[in-house]
């Protein structure tokens, strides 16, 4: 079993709907979780950080974190072209080492 | 802020040359983290620095490869000799967040 697992994609969202990005880890040590967007021939960029259960919401954008279950995901809402891209989750382990998973390719058509 | 610095953007070498890569953190973050991106493999962690020490090289492939933080602003990947599967894009990353640079692609002929 992977460390960080998410599916590989690609995923395909009509523009305006919502889009789900799920990523389950393994570790239940785990604190901190991230995720990244990540354009084809770009550096990844960080969008949302969530540390407690529940749901954090910037923008469009709503990362939830459910430790029981350990997994973590993120919501994109009114999905516009601009979102198409590599979304990374990323996990800080218990032993303070942080790990990728393999991202999921998002496709938004117009 | 100017972001995280990289140098090169590219670098192309034959195999067996050494190659530095260069990265300038953001002012002020305690963490540096050294990343390499391939299709095959994806996103992996080389090795990653805080207050300037390396805490954790466990990423790091080979002998070959070799890391220093002299200081605060600055901190290189070296790799000695290069092989051509060493051929990728490298992120260096600062803070707990991970603030990436623009990466360098590397390609070993």
């Amino acid at each position: 079993q992977k460390e960080v697992e998410q599916n590989s994609g690609p995923l395909s969202v009509p523009e305006g709907a919502i889009a789900s990005l799920n990523c389950t880890y393994s570790d239940r040590g785990s604190q901190s979780f991230f995720w990244y967007r990540q354009y084809s021939g770009k550096s990844p960029e960080l969008i949302m950080f969530i540390y407690s259960n529940g749901d954090k919401e910037d923008g469009r954008f709503t990362a939830q974190l459910n430790k029981a279950s350990q997994y973590v995901s993120l919501l994109i809402r009114d999905s516009q072209p601009s979102d198409s891209a590599t979304y990374l989750c990323a996990v800080y382990s218990s032993a303070s080492k942080i790990i990728f998973g393999s991202g999921t390719r998002l496709s938004i058509r117009p | 802020d100017a972001g995280v610095i990289q140098s090169p953007r590219h670098e192309v070498t034959e195999m067996g040359q050494e190659v530095t890569l260069r990265c300038k953190p953001i002012s002020g973050h305690n963490s540096l983290f050294w990343y390499r991106q391939t299709m095959m493999r994806g996103l992996e962690l080389l090795i990653y620095f805080n207050n300037n020490v390396p805490i954790d090289d466990s990423g790091m492939p080979e002998d070959r490869f070799s890391a220093k933080m002299p200081n605060a602003s600055f901190s290189t990947l070296k790799i000695q000799p290069s092989e051509p599967r060493d051929s990728a894009v490298y992120f260096c990353a600062s803070g707990n967040e991970q603030y990436f640079g623009p990466g360098t692609r590397l390609t070993v002929t």
